[in-house]
């Protein structure tokens, strides 16, 4: 059964600072991988998508890459502002046969950004 | 810009009660999701569907139903709600034609249901 796990659990550092969040999952059979950014009492908002076959995606400030071989993506915000604080979650969509075909997530890092 | 609607923000219910949540995608998708999200555990599939009339259980399905009379249209039943119940339900929806890999799951903005 696929399993996410995201480090840290929480982080918090001063505006402009570059910085990185971890995911890795235990099956490398997926479609695709999501990161979401969730603010407080709401749903999820779609950031970026890598397919199995990328390496990686951009969105302005952020960056995600994909190392489906080792099970790790990595989300990287660059000169980060205390409007990017929120909780970042990462998805897998793994492929059917082994289960549900809905996304399993990782428990999100709970990121701050100081003034 | 996909817009998935969920009726209520705050629900509170009671238990043994029939309870529905519903949800309205306007995107046209063809598959529609149930999660829910507790402190802890994290977000958890529930049920999903890939069409009309078609359901699929997810990781945790008891307790639950769900129908699917209309494309547009995802309700989660709580056939006789119980304070376990007590969660945060988020709807989501996604594309599922050939380009399935590539479309991203869009989600509403939650029903918070206190079951008491």
């Amino acid at each position: 059964k696929q399993e996410v796990t995201q480090i840290p659990a929480a982080l918090s550092v001063p505006e402009g600072e570059n910085l990185v969040l971890n995911c890795s999952f235990t099956d490398s059979a997926i479609y695709n991988l999501q990161w979401f950014r969730q603010d407080p009492g709401k749903g999820l908002t779609s950031l970026l998508l890598i397919q199995s076959s990328q390496r990686e995606q951009t969105s302005g400030r952020l960056n995600a890459s994909l190392d489906k071989s080792s099970g790790r993506s990595t989300l990287y915000i660059a000169a980060s502002q205390p409007g990017d604080s929120a909780t970042y979650l990462c998805a897998v969509l793994s492929r059917p046969g082994g289960g549900a075909d809905g996304l399993t997530f990782g428990k999100g890092t709970h990121l701050i950004i100081q003034p | 810009d996909v817009k998935v609607t969920q009726s209520s923000r705050y629900l509170v219910k009671r238990t043994g009660e029939k309870v529905f949540l519903e949800c309205v995608q306007d995107m046209d998708h063809e598959n529609m999701f149930w999660y829910r999200q507790d402190p802890g555990l994290g977000l958890r599939l529930i049920y999903f569907s890939y069409d009309v009339k078609m359901k699929e259980k997810g990781d945790i399905p008891e307790g639950y139903s769900v129908s699917r009379e209309k494309k547009e249209r995802f309700s989660l039943i709580l056939e006789s709600a119980s304070t376990n119940q007590t969660s945060m339900y988020l709807c989501a929806s996604s594309y599922g034609d050939s380009s399935y890999s590539n479309q991203p799951q869009h989600f509403g903005d939650g029903t918070r249901l206190s079951i008491l």
